[in-house]
């Protein structure tokens, strides 16, 4: 069935780190968005990116739609970057399939 | 603009009680969806509407149900409730097929 994989599920750093987190996905999508979810649960919209490059800030997103990833990319790690990262994807039906999230720490 | 609105932000249930969650989609919106995310998971999809009519069902049993109204708001209703329901409960709206934003959830505890 629609996969969508979310890597690593686990990510660590001190503060003022880069990271990069990836999103694979099983079949071609009509949108994407990345997601950050707030310590009381309500999901923050970071991009809608089905394909190619954007940015905002210390984060940056590109997704590669004929090689089915995405990735997420956030520079100089602060605190408040700590959460949950989910992408979601549609694919050409009414609903969005999100990966399991990575659960990002940022230690200062 | 205001965002979603979900309401009540907190709700406690006894087992086979019945539950109704509403949802104010963001102005201009007329896609409403439900989704299901229970802890350590990402949400799963629960039911699309449209224009008041349903699109899509996600893989949930009969118990849950939802409607949208003629100003796009939309109510979930889940009958005869389990242990495992409880959940948060997330509800976004979008235009047609582009960019979903989100509610900010109902926390349900079933005991």
């Amino acid at each position: 069935g629609i996969q969508v994989e979310q890597s690593p599920p686990d990510l660590i750093l001190q503060e003022g780190a880069n990271s990069t987190l990836r999103c694979n996905f099983s079949d071609s999508v009509n949108n994407l968005q990345w997601f950050h979810q707030n310590p009381w649960g309500q999901l923050i919209n970071l991009f809608y990116i089905p394909s190619g490059t954007k940015q905002n800030g210390r984060l940056s997103a590109t997704t590669v739609a004929t090689e089915r990833y995405s990735l997420l990319y956030i520079s100089s790690s602060q605190t408040t970057d700590s959460g949950v990262y989910f992408c979601a994807a549609n694919f050409g039906n009414e609903k969005l399939t999100f990966g399991t999230g990575t659960r990002l720490t940022i230690i200062p | 603009d205001a965002g979603v609105t979900q309401s009540p932000t907190h709700l406690i249930k006894t087992r086979g009680q019945h539950v109704t969650l509403r949802c104010s989609p963001i102005s201009g919106h007329k896609s409403v969806s439900w989704y299901q995310q229970v802890l350590g998971q990402g949400p799963q999809f629960i039911f699309q509407y449209y224009e008041k009519e349903e699109r899509g069902r996600g893989n949930f049993p009969d118990r849950f149900s939802a409607r949208q109204f003629p100003n796009y708001s939309s109510e979930l209703n889940v009958n005869a409730l389990l242990l495992g329901d409880s959940a948060l409960y997330l509800c976004a709206s979008s235009r047609a097929r582009t960019e979903a934003f989100f509610g900010q959830g109902t926390r349900l505890t079933v005991v």
